[in-house]
């Protein structure tokens, strides 16, 4: 069970659209469409932004969207804004029926 | 309006146990598998177990298989995490979340505030 692998910081001003990977195996990522992508604020529990790869919840912006391309989901963030700043984690089902979790990116908005 | 309240955390002794509760309300608890996740102090999240709807299916992480037990009460709307042989690197924040999937849960739509546990040496 090891962690996705996400890059620790991305950064981007304020408009521009950024981008955050999330690498699995062909047992988590690769296998299935449950990758789910977590936004989550200092102190907060954190609030679901995307699931089954590219769908986003009610209430969440369009701003936010995903994708996958064989072990790798990505998360895009478009028109970049400071409420963006935050910490951003994927996850996915995994093929022994657990969860697994990246190691989460911090978002910093220039 | 959706609630999930954890209670149960503390302070403990390295090698002792502790039951973390997790109360629904304002949703049908029965149509939720349910999850614990966990979040190290500054550290990122760590998903720990999750159980059916009916209780019958239980699947863990490794770092806590054989030590952690999940269970729910339908009829109390309650989840519980049951931490035996706590160690220093299970001081954590414990968040309960649910999930409407069933097989392939992955979507945690709605989370708790968390609980803190912290294992004393």
């Amino acid at each position: 069970q090891s962690a996705l692998t996400q890059p620790a910081s991305v950064s981007g001003s304020p408009g521009q659209s950024i981008t955050i990977p999330c690498t699995g195996t062909s047992s988590d990522v690769g296998g299935y469409r449950y990758v789910s992508w977590y936004q989550q604020y200092p102190g907060k529990a954190p609030k679901l932004m995307i699931y089954d790869v590219s769908n986003q919840p009610s209430g969440v912006s369009n701003r936010f969207s995903g994708s996958k391309s064989g072990n790798t989901a990505s998360l895009t963030i478009s028109g970049l804004q400071a409420e963006d700043e935050a910490d951003y984690y994927c996850s996915s089902y995994t093929s022994s029926s657990t969860v697994v979790f990246g190691g989460g990116t911090k978002l910093t908005v220039l | 309006q959706v609630q999930l309240v954890e209670s149960g955390g503390g302070v403990v002794q390295s090698g002792r146990s502790l039951r973390l509760s997790c109360t629904a309300s304002g949703f049908t608890f029965t149509s939720y598998v349910m999850h614990w996740v966990r979040q190290a102090p500054g550290k990122g999240l760590e998903w720990v177990a999750v159980i059916s709807f009916d209780g019958t299916n239980k699947y863990y992480a490794d770092s806590v298989k054989g030590r952690f037990t999940i269970s729910r009460d339908n009829s109390k709307n309650t989840l519980y995490l049951q931490m035996n042989s706590l160690r220093a690197e299970d001081t954590a924040v414990y968040f309960c979340a649910r999930d409407p999937r069933s097989p392939g849960w992955h979507k945690l739509d709605y989370w708790g505030q968390g609980s803190l546990v912290t294992v004393s040496s």
